[in-house]
């Protein structure tokens, strides 16, 4: 079963809007939260990144936030580019080296 | 970059020969992993090391295998390729510090 699961699918905003993506996870013993961004023939990249000890953290227009009661957290990209457009994966992690990924979002951004 | 390189990046081969997929590092770093990439199921581990010679199992395993006899060097192995094994494979290494992984560019396989 999938240990992380990410919403939606796919998504389309317009440039400048704010694009949401949303993960949840089972295990309560993760405890680094990070998100990876991914182009076409690329490799994934660490885009941000949290641990459970802060509900929020920002990085320019990305932001994570972070639910530890509800199991959850999301990206959000502020004033969307198009540039943005890309695949991203939310991934939950503990200390036995075994990252699991969510399934990904296609995020496209229209200009 | 991170100094990952993966070889072959692209390669077609027929169900039931051997492939090995090479994977290349030039950090000098302990950990180092398999991933594959499919559609609706993200990235999910399929071995991983903690040194030389020291490897272990993900979540993905079954007919796959791995070995490490240098620092630089992190070897897959399919012994008798399957069609369910066509996929995009990627290699990664972690840092020590943050855990963050760094990823090579991929090596798509397809099995006829």
């Amino acid at each position: 079963q999938q240990q992380v699961k990410q919403s939606p699918q796919s998504l389309i905003v317009q440039k400048g809007g704010i694009s949401i993506i949303n993960c949840a996870y089972e295990n309560t013993a993760f405890d680094y939260f990070p998100w990876y961004q991914q182009f076409p023939g690329k490799g994934p990249a660490l885009l941000i990144a949290i641990r459970p000890d802060v509900s929020e953290k920002k990085e320019g227009r990305f932001t994570i936030s972070f639910n530890k009661s509800a199991k959850q957290f999301s990206l959000h990209i502020m004033d969307s580019q198009p540039g943005d457009s890309a695949t991203y994966f939310c991934a939950a992690s503990g200390n036995n080296n075994d990252m699991r990924f969510g399934a990904g979002t296609r995020l496209t951004v229209k200009p | 970059d991170a100094g990952i390189t993966q070889s072959p990046r692209h390669k077609v081969t027929e169900t039931g020969t051997p492939v090995t997929l090479r994977c290349h590092q030039t950090e000098n770093h302990r950990y180092m992993y398999w991933y594959r990439q499919d559609p609706g199921h993200g990235l999910r581990l399929i071995h991983y090391s903690y040194g030389v010679k020291d490897t272990d199992k993900g979540e993905v395993s079954d007919g796959y295998s791995v070995s490490r006899s240098k620092t630089e060097d992190f070897l897959l192995t399919l012994e008798s390729a399957t069609s369910s094994q066509t996929s995009v494979y990627f290699c990664a290494i972690s840092q020590p510090s943050t855990g963050e992984l760094f990823f090579g560019e991929g090596s798509r396989l397809t099995v006829l």
